[in-house]
C-alpha cells in the first residue's frame, strides 16, 4: 500500500464548477499535511496546509480527518488557471522530509 | 519569504559523465535540505536528506556512491550524479526550510531536468 494515495484523475470540469479531491495516508503518526500544486514540468508550490479543524483560503477548502486518515481539497468556482496537478503531501515524524502522493490532475475547460 | 535557488534548470549530458546540481537557500540558513527525484507521470520520491557538516542519509534503493551529496555550508547543498546513464534522466528537485521550520511546508528549488544521452 502506498503511503499517500490519490486518485490520479484527470478531472475535467467546466469553468465555475466545484471539484473535490481526496487523499488517504497510511501512517497514523503523521504530523502535518499539505496540498501542493504542480504545474507541468515545474516545481511543486504550496497551496495550503491542512488542519483538523478545516481551513479555507478563498475558493479553496481543505479538511483533515485523522481518525479515517483522510484529507480533502475542495475548489469552488474553478478557473482556467486552476488547471494543474494537485499533490497531497504528508510530513512524518522525526526527520522532516515530505511524502508525496502521485497527484490528481485537474483540467478546467472553458 | 524563504527562497531556494537551484541550478542548472536543465542539463543534457553524455552517458558516463558526471553532473553537479546546486541548491542554495538565499535568505535563510538550512541545516537540512532534501533531494527528490520525479520521473514522468510519477510522484516526487525522496532520494536523500542532506545534513550540513555530516553525511547525507539516503533512502533505500538510492546508491550513495552514485548520487554524491555535499552540504558544506548552511546555505548550499550539491548533488552530483556520477557516471550518469539514460535511466538517470529525471527531474531532480531540492527543498529546504529555515531552522525551526516553515509554517505551512517547505520551499522547493525550481528543479533540474537532467537528460542523459
Amino acid at each position: 500500500r502506498k503511503e499517500v494515495e490519490q486518485d490520479p484523475g484527470p478531472f475535467n470540469v467546466p469553468e465555475g464548477a466545484t471539484v473535490a479531491f481526496n487523499c488517504t495516508y497510511s501512517n497514523s503518526a503523521s504530523q502535518s499535511f499539505f496540498w501542493y500544486r504542480q504545474d507541468c514540468r515545474k516545481e511543486p508550490k504550496l497551496l495550503m496546509s491542512v488542519y483538523s479543524s478545516g481551513n479555507e483560503d478563498g475558493r479553496f477548502t481543505a479538511q483533515l480527518n485523522r481518525a479515517s486518515q483522510y484529507i480533502s481539497l475542495l475548489i469552488r468556482d474553478s478557473k482556467l488557471s486552476d488547471s494543474a496537478t494537485y499533490l497531497c503531501v504528508v510530513e512524518g515524524t522525526g526527520r522532516r522530509a515530505l511524502t508525496f502522493g502521485s497527484g490528481t490532475r485537474l483540467q478546467v475547460q472553458p | 519569504g524563504a527562497v531556494v535557488s537551484q541550478h542548472p534548470s536543465r542539463v543534457i549530458c553524455k552517458s558516463g559523465t558526471s553532473v553537479k546540481i546546486e541548491c542554495r537557500s538565499l535568505d535563510f540558513q538550512a541545516t537540512t535540505m532534501f533531494w527528490y527525484r520525479q520521473f514522468p507521470k510519477q510522484s516526487l520520491m525522496l532520494m536523500a536528506t542532506s545534513n550540513e557538516g555530516s553525511k547525507a542519509t539516503y533512502e533505500q534503493g538510492v546508491e550513495k556512491d552514485k548520487f554524491l551529496i555535499n552540504h558544506a555550508s548552511l546555505t548550499l547543498s550539491t548533488l552530483t550524479v556520477t557516471s550518469a546513464h539514460p535511466e538517470d534522466s529525471s527531474f531532480y528537485i531540492c527543498s529546504a526550510s529555515p531552522a525551526g521550520g516553515l509554517v505551512g511546508g517547505y520551499t522547493f528549488g525550481s528543479g533540474t531536468r537532467l537528460t542523459v544521452v
